[in-house]
């Protein structure tokens, strides 16, 4: 079983700063997801990489498969930044991502 | 409907109670999974349809939960003899591709209180 940690498991942050969450696995992988929760459940799909980088808006998400690590970034935080950061490496079988607990993250004004 | 769609949104039973939980995956996605979140931790993995074949089912926790996805469509997770320890938010997700190395898409969870 891939075993994933994430840190840091609580960031709160002034708005505008720069925000970093970190993911590593154990297992090789073929993909990782970055997630976002919202209070209430619903789970966003933010990224889907497998090797590199990848940039939407404000976000971006690198990878290092040989390190087995992952980074999200959050360029000029904002309040509605607030949520739960998710990772999920994926082996690429059809059994399921492997999720980890979550950085919970919040955007003071 | 455009996305993945989760019924009913939140479900109060009484232990021993059956219950049956709704996903409508978004339309022609052959992938289907479902996760258990409990409280303050992340998803973990339940089973997974490809169509209406369950390839998947090593992450139900016990023989009282049983999932279908008859036509290869709506799936229906169904929890017998309810425990408290079932209480949690279960999530469906679908997906255009076959494996987990393709976007998922997720539904708002139906959140189960078990008394």
């Amino acid at each position: 079983k891939n075993e994933v940690e994430q840190s840091p498991q609580n960031l709160t942050a002034q708005e505008g700063e720069f925000i970093t969450i970190n993911c590593s696995y154990s297992v090789g992988i073929s993909a990782l997801h970055w997630l976002q929760q919202h209070p209430g459940g619903g789970i966003v799909s933010l990224f889907m990489l497998s090797s590199g980088k990848k940039k939407h808006g404000r976000l971006i998400a690198t990878i290092n498969i040989q390190e087995k690590h992952s980074s999200l970034h959050i360029t000029a935080s904002h309040p509605r930044d607030s949520a739960v950061y998710i990772c999920a490496p994926s082996g690429g079988g059809a059994d399921g991502l492997t999720f980890g607990k979550g950085t919970h993250l919040i955007i003071q004004p | 409907g455009a996305g993945v769609s989760q019924s009913p949104r939140y479900k109060v039973a009484k232990r021993g109670q059956d219950v049956a939980l709704r996903c409508d995956p978004i339309s022609g996605h052959v992938s289907l999974f479902w996760y258990q979140q409990a409280l303050g931790q992340g998803p973990e993995f339940l089973t997974y349809f490809q169509n209406e074949a369950q390839l998947d089912k090593s992450g139900l926790p016990s023989d009282r939960f049983f999932a279908e996805r008859p036509e290869g469509s709506v799936s229906t997770l169904k929890i017998q003899r309810t425990q408290q320890e079932d209480s949690a938010v279960y999530l469906c997700a679908s997906s255009g591709g076959r494996t987990t190395a393709a976007a998922q898409h997720f539904g708002d969870g139906t959140r189960l209180s078990i008394l």
